[in-house]
């Protein structure tokens, strides 16, 4: 089955750019969403198929997918950007959708 | 807006059955895939089953097949999950999803979830 890496936290200063990696096998030929979530809250999607945002997600997030990585970039971190972020793909082969473990974004 | 609201989330004991419901409004309910995903406590999101639009494709994660069945009542623009012979590793909360019109897996719009607790 298809599995999707992430790092478990990362702690970042206010202003700086935090970057959420996603690993998986040739993953860059398959499409990424992002979803953040807060405690208490439901995901919300802040990137789908790799790099678009959708509407109400501020431009400080991006995303690029390539080889076997895809990465969320978040820039300009505020103190509201402190979620777990999760990374998903469809596996087509297998009919099944796939989340990342998740990543911990910890503002300083 | 988009809206899914859900509901039938309680205590069950082990072996029992639930079924969840979620009802969309906001958007043409009958031309999306929906999807359910689950988050037991302190842990990932983990997903369970998707349907397409006239139900004619269905798809579980392993650990469900067999005990759990989506299905949808697009007069009523609502999905469901029927769940059965329930374990403790079912606990978690569950969440309805909006897919894409083709099904690529971008889960666009969440509902606000509900508890889905297995104990005896």
């Amino acid at each position: 089955s298809y599995e999707l890496t992430q790092t478990p936290s990362v702690a970042v200063a206010p202003g700086r750019t935090a970057r959420i990696t996603c690993g998986g096998d040739d993953i860059g030929d398959k499409s990424v969403h992002w979803y953040q979530q807060k405690p208490g809250q439901a995901p919300v999607q802040v990137i789908s198929f790799d790099s678009d945002r959708p509407s109400g997600i501020p431009e400080r997030f991006s995303g690029s997918n390539s080889g076997n990585t895809a990465t969320l970039s978040i820039s300009g971190v505020e103190a509201g950007d402190e979620a777990d972020y999760y990374c998903q793909v469809l596996d087509a082969n297998t009919a099944k959708y796939v989340f990342g473990p998740g990543t911990t974004v910890t503002v300083l | 807006e988009v809206q899914l609201v859900q509901s039938g989330g309680d205590l069950v004991q082990p072996g029992g059955s639930l079924r969840l419901s979620c009802a969309a409004s906001g958007f043409t309910f009958r031309s999306y895939w929906m999807t359910w995903v689950r988050q037991a406590p302190g842990k990932g999101l983990e997903w369970v089953a998707s349907i397409n639009q006239d139900e004619s494709n269905t798809y579980y994660v392993d650990s469900v097949k067999g005990r759990f069945t989506i299905s949808r009542d697009n007069a009523q623009n609502s999905l469901y999950l029927q769940m059965t012979s329930l374990t403790v590793h079912d606990t978690a909360v569950y969440y309805c999803a909006r897919d894409t019109i083709g099904g690529s897996g971008s889960f666009t719009h969440w509902g606000q979830g509900t508890l889905v607790t297995v104990s005896s």
